[in-house]
């Protein structure tokens, strides 16, 4: 069966864009998270959807930094003025309900390098 | 917030030899518990996990983790590694959202 799905697989952008990055979730997960791992560092959470709605964004480094999941079942990540500093893989994961004893099944990835 | 500590960044071994990795994390209260695989060029794959029950948890491809509640640990084993277990071993935990630990390479010689 499908997986998580990311697009695209890799972004090379300029300092001071904006870049979206998508993730299509496992059909039926109600669940969607973000991540982002940085060089030699284990994923680190950025955002939590249940359904449309963001129900821990906590993680988020800045207001730079936004995602929606409108239709509550793809989630664009949105950075506003890309920096150096946010050149790292980002990860969606996604769980048939939300995240307590749940499995979170993970996409390959995008891979974001700012210039 | 959740802390997970790694104790081995990078892990080098021989064909056959055990292997054994420290997960330790900061939480008193309930936790789920897992460890993740990264193949080279792969995305992030579910070892084996803790919820409740037995403390000792068996997972894909020969993998083992004992949950050791007094010592806040994970460590993961197995007894004879093999070439295609090279990968990058992550621990996590989960009170409410992941948090990983920093990972260790494992490269497993021929």
């Amino acid at each position: 069966g499908a997986g998580v799905s990311q697009t695209p697989s890799n972004k090379v952008t300029e300092k001071g864009k904006y870049v979206e990055l998508r993730c299509d979730p496992i059909s039926g997960h109600t669940a969607l998270y973000w991540y982002r791992q940085s060089l030699g560092q284990g994923p680190e959470f950025l955002i939590y959807f249940q359904g449309t709605g963001a129900a821990d964004d906590s993680g988020l480094p800045n207001d730079r930094f936004f995602a929606v999941r409108p239709e509550g079942s793809v989630s664009t990540l949105k950075i506003q003025r890309t920096e150096r500093g946010d050149s790292a893989v980002y990860l969606c994961a996604s769980s048939p309900l939300g995240p307590a004893n749940n499995e979170q099944f993970f996409g390959p990835g995008t891979r974001l390098t700012v210039l | 917030a959740q802390s997970v500590s790694q104790h081995n960044h990078h892990v080098i071994l021989s064909e056959a030899a055990s292997l054994e990795l420290g997960c330790n994390y900061s939480y008193g209260g309930t936790v789920n518990l897992f460890w993740y695989v990264q193949y080279p060029g792969q995305h992030l794959q579910l070892l084996l996990k803790y919820f409740s029950g037995d403390p000792l948890v068996k997972g894909i491809k020969g993998f083992e983790a004992e949950f050791i509640k007094s010592k806040f640990s994970f460590n993961l084993r197995k007894p004879s590694v093999q070439w295609s277990d090279t990968a990058e071993y992550f621990c996590a935990v989960n009170d409410y959202k992941l948090s990983f630990g920093a990972g260790t390479t494992v490269t497993v010689r021929a």
